[in-house]
C-alpha cells in the first residue's frame, strides 16, 4: 500500500496568514494526488485534485502543487472559515490512501 | 444540490452486526460510483471498498474481504454497509463518498456527514 505522510499534525495560524502543509507519498504517484478540509461533524469538502485543480466553488486562496512523492496545499490568507482538519489522498493505486490530517487551529 | 445523508449512530457488541444507509439526492443515483471509508480515533482515514450503483457490483479492500457487504436499493436511492463480527478495534466514523464523474478515479466529490459506530461490551 502507498503511505501518505502528512505535516505538520497541527499548526496554529492566524486569520490573514499564509499556511503551507506538506504531504509525501512512499513511491511516485505522478499527480494523483487530492486535498480535503474536514470540519467536525461536517462532510469532507474537496479542494483540490490532481495536485493543483480546483475544485469548482472553491476560493482561489486554496492552491495546491507538486508531482511525484512531494506535494504541498497552499491557503493564501487564512479566513475565519478555513480553520479545520486538512488531508490528502492518493488516487493512483488501490488501496486509496490517505494522510493523517492537519489541524488547523486559532492562534 | 447533492446530498448524501447517513443514518445514525450505532452503538453494538463485540460479535455482533451494523448496517449503516447513505441516502442520495441532489443527482441521478446510478451514475456515479459509491465508496465507503472509515476514520478510527487518532487515525486517517481508510478506504474501505466501493459499489457501482447501477448494477450493485461491489469491491473491497482487501482487509474487508469477507466481512463487509456493500448494497443499494436503486428504488430510495440509498446504499448500504454492512459489517459483520464487529470488534473494537471496528468503532470509527464511517463515511459514504461519491466518485465523481470527468474526474480522476477515485476522486470523492461529495461525501456524507459521517455515522460514529462503538463497538463496546
Amino acid at each position: 500500500d502507498i503511505q501518505m505522510t502528512q505535516s505538520p499534525f497541527s499548526l496554529s495560524a492566524s486569520v490573514g496568514d499564509r499556511v503551507t502543509i506538506t504531504c509525501r507519498a512512499s513511491e511516485n504517484i505522478i499527480t494523483f494526488l487530492n486535498w480535503y478540509q474536514h470540519k467536525p461533524g461536517k462532510a469532507p469538502k474537496l479542494l483540490i485534485y490532481t495536485a493543483s485543480t480546483l475544485q469548482s466553488g472553491v476560493p482561489s486562496r486554496f492552491s495546491g502543487s507538486g508531482s511525484g512523492t512531494d506535494f504541498t496545499l497552499t491557503i493564501r490568507s487564512l479566513q475565519p472559515e478555513d480553520f479545520a482538519t486538512y488531508f490528502c489522498q492518493q488516487s493512483y493505486n488501490t488501496p486509496w490512501t490517505f494522510g493523517q490530517g492537519t489541524k488547523v487551529e486559532v492562534k | 444540490q447533492v446530498q448524501l445523508v447517513q443514518s445514525g449512530a450505532e452503538v453494538k457488541k463485540p460479535g455482533a452486526s451494523v448496517k449503516v444507509s447513505c441516502k442520495a439526492s441532489g443527482y441521478t443515483f446510478t451514475t456515479y460510483y459509491m465508496h465507503w471509508l472509515r476514520q478510527a480515533p487518532g487515525q486517517g482515514l481508510e478506504w474501505m471498498g466501493k459499489i457501482n450503483p447501477s448494477g450493485g457490483s461491489a469491491d473491497y479492500a482487501q482487509k474487508f474481504q469477507g466481512r463487509v457487504s456493500m448494497t443499494r436499493d436503486t428504488t430510495t436511492s440509498t446504499i448500504y454497509m454492512e459489517m459483520r463480527s464487529l470488534r473494537s478495534e471496528d468503532s470509527a466514523v464511517y463515511f459514504c463518498a461519491r466518485e465523481g464523474v470527468g474526474l480522476p478515479a477515485a476522486t470523492f466529490d461529495y461525501w456524507g456527514q459521517g455515522t460514529l459506530v462503538t463497538v463496546s461490551s
